[in-house]
């Protein structure tokens, strides 16, 4: 079965750095999101794409996070210049055009 | 707008016993609704979905879910708790995107 496929499994960088975290949508999937989830905390949507543009994000996603599709399968997801809360586990998900997400097994983010 | 609250966040059960977990929703319109679950260290997996048809789902491992509108509910049940069972679980509205609930944490005891 297609799977949403995340890299790295696990990022390390020091703050202020910039990282960029990779996702490959399943490949007739539409509608693509990035969600975050601080250690022990809930599920926190920072933004979705489709058709190339933004179509909706949270007030978590400010100027320091950017998201790019730069080719016909990967999906990015960019901080700019890394904090210390910016640490959690970042997923992506897309879907077709129906309602049902699907996740990737995400990238556990940790700034020093 | 739309949002859905999860009563409990942590829930312990005996294995055999079973298992509730709470899910109330607040929405305009009919909502799509749906719980996932999360196993340690990995992404979130569907369990079932309501998307306006049969009020009783059923979905993976035995769990199912009604949907109430009288009372805004889609609360999340298995009649036999198994320690496979032990995750964290997920409500959510419309999809998700932007509205999952805070989670539930289910702990089954030998």
């Amino acid at each position: 079965e297609p799977e949403v496929t995340q890299t790295p499994s696990h990022q390390v960088t020091q703050m202020g750095q910039e990282v960029i975290l990779r996702c490959v949508p399943i490949s007739n999937h539409l509608y693509f999101y990035w969600y975050r989830q601080i250690l022990g905390q809930k599920v926190e949507f920072l933004v979705s794409f489709y058709n190339n543009e933004i179509s909706e994000k949270s007030e978590i996603f400010d100027d320091q996070f950017s998201v790019e599709r730069p080719d016909g399968s990967n999906f990015t997801l960019k901080i700019r210049s890394t904090k210390l809360e910016d640490s959690a586990m970042y997923f992506c998900a897309s879907r077709p055009t129906g309602e049902v997400l699907h996740f990737g097994n995400g990238t556990r983010l940790t700034v020093t | 707008a739309q949002s859905v609250t999860q009563l409990g966040s942590h829930v312990s059960v005996s294995e055999g016993a079973l298992v509730l977990l709470r899910c109330n929703y607040s929405s305009s319109v009919p909502p799509y609704l749906f719980w996932y679950v999360q196993y340690p260290n990995q992404g979130l997996q569907l369990l079932l979905k309501y998307t306006s048809a049969a009020t009783l789902v059923k979905g993976i491992n035995g769990f199912e879910a009604e949907f109430k509108k009288s009372e805004t509910s889609f609360h999340l049940t298995k009649p036999s708790a198994h320690m496979s069972d032990a995750a964290e679980y997920f409500c959510a509205v419309s999809g998700g995107f932007g509205r999952f609930g805070a989670g539930t944490r289910l702990t089954v005891k030998p």
